[in-house]
């Protein structure tokens, strides 16, 4: 079973710059969910996907950034214009339900670096 | 008020002993808890579940005690290669920890 996707690996953009980040969960995962980490701190939820829709989005930083589920499968997260601070590594994982018996299963990362 | 609480370590320890750190949690909703292994610069990875009270894997014990809402992760004969950081996390979480960090030393 292919696991959690992530694309790119690492992206290093200028201040201003716009960046896609795109994840491809587990086939057949309903739930999405995106995380942040900031260098040496903690892991921080962005926001949970349920098939196409947002289910809860209360860690989404600013209007910058904008992520989409189109139909359900695969997810992108839109960062326009990116600023400094949004650097770190962009966590996608997914699971089936609410993670209750499996857990979640994490993709390899994004490292945004933002210069 | 943080959603779980783990002393962040390190915790130094030497090859084959036993060594047991703590995560306790404020959101009552989890009703599954999971420890996870993060290696340096890497995704976390599923290291063991607990829903009930314990589960064992091999050199790996988790406890749950939802009376005073912690889970504990227990190690026997520590390798090197468990050295990592080890954050848990309850499925309604929705912020995680930085983890505990371990480091085996031989």
């Amino acid at each position: 079973e292919a696991g959690v996707t992530q694309f790119p690996s690492h992206s290093v953009i200028e201040k201003g710059q716009t960046v896609t980040l795109r994840c491809d969960p587990i086939s057949g995962h309903d739930n999405l969910y995106w995380y942040r980490r900031v260098m040496g701190k903690e892991i921080k939820f962005l926001l949970h996907f349920v098939k196409e829709s947002k289910q809860d989005e209360s860690g989404m930083p600013n209007n910058r950034f904008l992520a989409e589920r189109t139909g359900g499968t695969y997810s992108t997260l839109k960062v326009q214009p990116a600023e400094l601070e949004d650097s770190g590594v962009y966590f996608c994982a997914s699971s089936q339900a609410r993670g209750e018996f499996y857990g979640y299963t994490f993709g390899s990362g994004t490292r945004l670096t933002v210069v | 008020r943080k959603e779980v609480e783990q002393d962040p370590g390190p915790f130094n320890v030497p090859e084959g002993a036993t060594v047991a750190f703590n995560c306790t949690y404020s959101n009552s909703a989890s009703q599954s808890f999971f420890w996870y292994r993060q290696d340096c610069r890497k995704e976390p990875k599923l290291l063991m579940s607990v829903y009930s009270s314990g589960n064992e894997d091999g050199r790996f014990t988790a406890q749950l005690n939802r009376a005073s809402q912690y889970i504990s992760l227990l190690i026997r004969d520590s390798k090197l290669s468990d050295s990592a950081t080890y954050p848990c996390w309850g499925n309604y979480q929705l912020i995680w920890g930085a983890g505990t960090k371990l480091i085996i030393k031989p």
